[in-house]
């Protein structure tokens, strides 16, 4: 059964800091990747997805890598706002199985003005 | 709207009555999702629709769950017999062709007393 851990469960940094999020899959088979944010009380909002044939993806200050060998993903925030606290979660569709995303518990991030 | 849309948005009910949450994916997307995340943790998968058809239900806890999407876009996610154990965050997310990008609606919040 594949489990997706997220490293750190909780991280609080003050504003300005590059930082990085770590996701690890314990069957290194993923066919898709997504990185998510969620505010309190919300939903989830995509915010990058690494397809099978990608290594990366960059949305502005987010950049997001997979390593398939190692089956590990990093989210890295540049020049972080407190507009960017929220919790991040990521989630990977395993290769030759259903078409279900895995999400991992997450990482609450808080930015301190 | 463009979004996924979700009703209701709060549901509180009595041990053992019956719940009905709607989900109504954004426009065009064949594959829909329902998701159920309680508190501090990643959501988990219930269901999965390509079309109108379930294509893995492997998540559905017990036989008090169903869901159907008769003509391929909203879809219904029953719970009859309600017990304390599913109060949780009930998310639906759509996506245009699996796999691919899913988007999350707000959620259900259902509490159950």
């Amino acid at each position: 059964k594949q489990e997706v851990t997220q490293i750190p469960a909780a991280l609080s940094v003050p504003e300005g800091e590059n930082l990085v999020l770590n996701c690890s899959f314990t069957d290194s088979a993923i066919y898709n990747l997504q990185w998510f944010r969620q505010d309190p009380g919300k939903g989830l909002t995509s915010l990058l997805l690494i397809q099978s044939s990608q290594r990366e993806q960059t949305s502005g200050r987010l950049n997001a890598s997979l390593d398939k060998s190692s089956g590990r993903s990093t989210l890295y925030i540049a020049a972080s706002q407190p507009g960017d606290s929220a919790t991040y979660l990521c989630a990977g569709i395993p290769q030759g199985g259903s078409e279900k995303l895995v999400f991992g518990k997450g990482t609450k991030l808080t930015v301190n003005p | 709207g463009a979004g996924v849309s979700q009703t209701p948005s709060n549901k509180v009910t009595e041990k053992g009555k019956y719940v009905e949450l709607r989900c109504d994916p954004i426009s065009g997307h064949t594959a829909l999702y329902w998701y159920r995340q309680s508190l501090g943790q990643g959501p988990e998968f219930l269901i999965y629709f390509q079309g109108t058809g379930a294509a893995d239900d492997s998540g559905l806890p017990n036989d008090r769950f169903f869901a159907v999407r008769p003509e391929g876009s909203v879809s219904t996610l029953k719970i009859q017999r309600t017990e304390r154990g599913d109060s949780a965050v009930y998310l639906c997310a759509s996506s245009r062709t699996p796999p691919g990008e899913l988007f999350f609606g707000e959620g259900s919040r259902l509490t159950v007393l």
